[in-house]
């Protein structure tokens, strides 16, 4: 169980263009999820936190307008990244973590790899 | 000073070593306390929670100190498979839980 699923797991795009990463939970709900990035041999940035119905809390120093998050069920979770530039290149993870679970029990998705050139 | 920090690795160590990692957290607010496992370019993968009373899960054991907010993960008889980084996670409340990943310390064990 508790197994989280994002696509696509790697895309290439051209700089300006926008891309879309779900996120979504296969076998439980997810009231809260979570959208980190990761630079090489850096360690998990987590950029969002994305809670079912409302709007997404933002970690400082994440574009609200550059990163758009909905959450729109419990088990589904989107991370469009608008006007998208070499420098957005990295490794995007989801996670949820599960209504009836504590605080810290979260699951990972298995990343997508974003490319801008 | 970062909120979560650990021990900067990486850790080269032969097959059958005991190898320890450690964490300290900055926000005595913290509330959980987690060892993640993270292979090369895939995701997070919880690998074990951190209780006060201390745990054992197999080879891995992990502690806790409040007072000295302080986290250790210890690994007894290290397998090749053990390589990998290692990510100490707190989470708090500051009016919606947050979880803080600490920068994570690679391991590499050699037969």
């Amino acid at each position: 169980g508790a197994v989280v699923s994002q696509h696509p797991s790697r895309v290439i795009c051209k700089s300006g263009t926008s891309v879309k990463i779900e996120c979504r939970s296969l076998d439980f709900q997810a009231t809260t999820m979570f959208w980190y990035r990761q630079f090489p041999k850096q360690s998990l940035m987590l950029m969002a936190t994305s809670n079912e119905g409302s709007k997404a809390t933002y970690e400082q120093g994440v574009e609200k307008d550059k990163f758009l998050i909905n959450h729109a069920s419990l088990t589904l979770s989107t991370l469009t990244v608008t006007s998208a530039h070499p420098e957005d290149s990295s490794f995007y993870i989801c996670s949820a973590r599960p209504t009836d679970r504590g605080p810290g029990e979260q699951y990972f998705g298995p990343g997508t790899r974003l490319t801008v050139t | 000073r970062k909120e979560v920090e650990q021990d900067p690795g990486p850790f080269n160590v032969p097959e059958g070593a005991t190898v320890a990692f450690n964490c300290t957290y900055s926000n005595s607010a913290s509330q959980s306390f987690f060892w993640y496992r993270q292979d090369c370019r895939k995701e997070p993968k919880l690998l074990m929670s951190v209780y006060s009373s201390g745990n054992e899960d197999g080879r891995f054991t992990a502690q806790l100190n409040r007072a000295s907010q302080y986290i250790s993960l210890l690994i007894r008889d290290s397998k090749l498979s053990d390589s990998a980084t290692y990510l100490c996670v707190v989470s708090l409340n500051t009016g919606g839980f947050k979880t803080i990943f600490g920068a994570g310390t690679r391991l590499f064990v050699k037969a």
